[in-house]
């Protein structure tokens, strides 16, 4: 199975700054049809998780532009240009480039310092 | 637009046995894989497996294969996770999704095992 790891567990920022989140694969997400299927995922307090991010860095509709994904092969990053309060939640990167099994990372909790 | 309605939370004793459902709606219910996703109290995410409701191909993380089964009706657009002998370390509250792409999330079913 990838393992997929994120860094930081914890993520105390302040109001208007930036966040960044980081996920790195145990081995490389590239798919054989040349897409890289690397997702992110916000989880709300008391709410089920939402995409934010597919394939590295298209954005679902509805997501604010603050966030942005990057990244290639083994390592990615999820970007919160000016954190607001309404992001704060646990973040998460799942891949399903190698399935099954599809795997998450072990999340990031954002919260406000 | 695009819906995956669980059922509701259940609480059940050690041995029993359990189905929880979910129903998809606003989008062609046999083209699109449906997943099932673990979240223990305080925990992650893990994903146990998915059908393909068009024809009932099931594939299973190998964490959770033989534990649970998952299956569907696709006449009335409904997806199955059952287990046939509950275990207190089977509470959890779970998702299901649409897809390897996870685009879409059901409310979620708390399953609470308890004696």
């Amino acid at each position: 199975d990838v393992v997929m790891t994120q860094s930081p567990l914890s993520l105390p920022v302040t109001l208007g700054q930036p966040a960044s989140i980081s996920c790195r694969s145990s081995q490389s997400l590239v798919h054989s049809d040349g897409n890289t299927y690397l997702n992110w995922f916000q989880q709300r307090p008391g709410q089920s998780p939402r995409r934010l991010i597919y394939k590295v860095s298209n954005r679902d509709s509805g997501v604010p532009d603050r966030f942005s994904g990057s990244g290639s092969g083994t390592d990615f990053t999820l970007k919160i240009s000016r954190v607001e309060a309404e992001d704060v939640g646990v973040y998460y990167c799942m891949q399903a480039t190698h399935w099954p099994p599809l795997t998450f990372g072990g999340g990031t909790k954002v919260e406000i310092k | 637009e695009v819906q995956l309605v669980q059922s509701g939370p259940e609480v059940k004793k050690p041995g029993e046995s359990l189905k929880i459902s979910c129903k998809g709606s606003g989008y062609t219910f046999t083209n699109y894989w449906i997943g099932w996703v673990r979240q223990m109290p305080g925990k992650g995410l893990e994903w146990m497996g998915i059908i393909f409701p068009g024809d009932s191909d099931t594939r299973y993380s190998p964490s959770f294969q033989g534990q649970v089964t998952i299956s569907a009706d696709k006449s009335i657009r409904t997806a199955y996770l059952q287990w046939s002998s509950l275990k207190a370390s089977d509470t959890a509250m779970y998702y299901c999704v649409r897809g390897k792409i996870v685009d879409y999330w059901g409310q979620g079913t708390l399953v609470t095992v308890s004696s």
